[in-house]
């Protein structure tokens, strides 16, 4: 079965700085999605960026982007220019890809960011 | 931007009561998901539902959970007779490709069982 582990429970970064938070995850499949979704104190999950495993190329949404490391199972996300509105909880979260597998998403535990004025 | 709208956003409930939370998806998805978050715990999937049947659920989701699609429109949970273990946000999303671009979610309710 599928894990993710998010190994930071609580991340500060200075407001203007860059933060980057870490995701591991542990499959034995080759093709699947993985993502990362804020939830800020109004409880809604907002999906931030989005990253499909076969492809290499690392995805960026603005001031959001990941290090995508599939050998070693790794997905971090980098807010670079952190501003106040950033401050939330971030869950990592994993798909599998097969069609025939399961469509259910796995989330890791959260990171609580605190972004500091 | 269209939303996903659940309600109640607060419900409170005596132990063994039973329960509808209820959600109005995006109306061009096709796929409708319920998961849950214990409060400082991790979100756990629940439930998948598509083309008027359940496409998968997890552990969790036993006799006393049943979903329903009663009109097209709305996308409920129930819980037959409630726990105090199934104090929960809960949370309702849906998608247009089974979750290969993201789920969008509602704000949750938050189910306090007393």
């Amino acid at each position: 079965a599928q894990t993710v582990t998010q190994s930071q429970p609580e991340m500060s970064v200075q407001e203007a700085e860059t933060v980057t938070l870490s995701c591991t995850y542990d499959t034995s499949e080759s093709d699947y999605y993985l993502f990362w979704y804020k939830q800020p104190p109004s409880r809604q999950m907002i999906l931030v960026i989005r990253q499909e495993a076969y492809k290499q190329q690392n995805a960026t949404e603005n001031r959001f982007s990941v290090n995508f490391q599939k050998a070693a199972k790794s997905f971090s996300l980098k807010i670079s220019d952190s501003q106040l509105g950033d401050a939330a909880m971030y869950f990592c979260a994993y798909r599998s890809a097969w069609a025939s597998g399961t469509y259910k998403y796995i989330f890791g535990t959260g990171t609580r960011l605190k972004v500091l004025a | 931007e269209p939303e996903v709208t659940q309600t109640p956003s607060h419900q409170v409930t005596q132990m063994g009561q039973e329960v509808i939370l209820r959600c109005v998806p995006i109306s061009n998805h096709l796929y409708f998901y319920w998961y849950r978050q214990i409060l400082g715990q991790k979100v756990e999937f629940l439930v998948s539902f598509y083309n008027n049947e359940i496409s998968e659920k997890s552990e969790i989701f036993d006799d006393q959970f049943s979903v329903e699609r009663p009109d097209g429109s709305n996308f409920t949970l129930k819980i037959r007779s409630t726990k105090l273990e199934d104090s929960a946000m809960y949370f309702c999303a849906s998608s247009g490709t089974g979750g290969t671009y993201g789920y969008t979610f509602g704000s949750g309710t938050r189910l306090t069982v007393v």
